[in-house]
């Protein structure tokens, strides 16, 4: 499975575009990359994901450069309710390697 | 409501209890799987189930048992537990075994006393 490294935590105001990069530097040919989502006491939920260049969807969207060793989550006009910690994970989409996740980035939306 | 249901959402036991989680998913999905989340801790990845067969068991304590009676419905069976075991457990299920497309229940708050 391919290692991501991502902030422990991240601040920002109400308003901001809010940004978080992964990076996967031994990301396979074969790997997609996934974001999810988890507030506390739930379980995550899933926001977006992606193979190269841009994906975009209602709730974020997913930049990943033509050497795929990093992608970066972007999250316009956060609010308060965006408060969560936020997991990026590598892996192929289909077969039997279930999904493994690391600490995640904790992002604070502050008032 | 995620698509998958988990219950009961909150469960304290003894030591010497025996109890049972349960999950229910009519997505359709082939693929189930139980995580364990401690305070401050990532999930952990406890056991997966493809097409009702397990496929993976990460070296969990015989004291938690599964069970996946068919393709919509799993369990974990609890005994014996230690106050270290409470955490929240997570049911997950996805189409294929892979990656794509987990939906996660919404977790059963297990507190061993």
């Amino acid at each position: 499975l391919a290692k991501t490294t991502q902030p422990i935590s991240m601040d920002s105001y109400e308003g901001q575009e809010v940004n978080i990069t992964c990076s996967h530097n031994n990301i396979a040919t074969n790997d997609y990359i996934t974001w999810y989502q988890q507030f506390p006491s739930q379980g995550p939920r899933f926001i977006i994901q992606g193979y190269k260049t841009k994906v975009t969807n209602e709730v974020a969207s997913l930049f990943i450069p033509a050497d795929r060793k990093s992608s970066t989550l972007s999250l316009p006009r956060v609010s308060l309710s965006d408060t969560a910690v936020y997991y990026c994970l590598v892996g192929v989409a289909v077969g039997n390697t279930p999904l493994v996740f690391g600490k995640g980035t904790r992002l604070s939306v502050i008032a | 409501e995620t698509g998958v249901t988990q219950t009961p959402r909150h469960l304290v036991m003894g030591m010497t209890n025996k109890k049972s989680l349960k999950c229910e998913q009519h997505l359709g999905h082939n693929a189930m799987y139980w995580y364990k989340q401690s305070a401050k801790k990532p999930l952990e990845l406890m056991f997966v189930y493809s097409l009702e067969e397990r496929v993976e068991n990460n070296s969990v304590p015989s004291r938690f048992s599964p069970e996946c009676p068919n393709s919509s419905h799993l369990f974990l069976h609890l005994h014996t537990l230690q106050p270290e075991d409470s955490a929240l457990y997570l049911c997950a299920s996805s189409p294929t075994g892979g990656q794509y497309g987990y939906t996660f229940g919404s977790g059963t708050r297990l507190t061993v006393v």
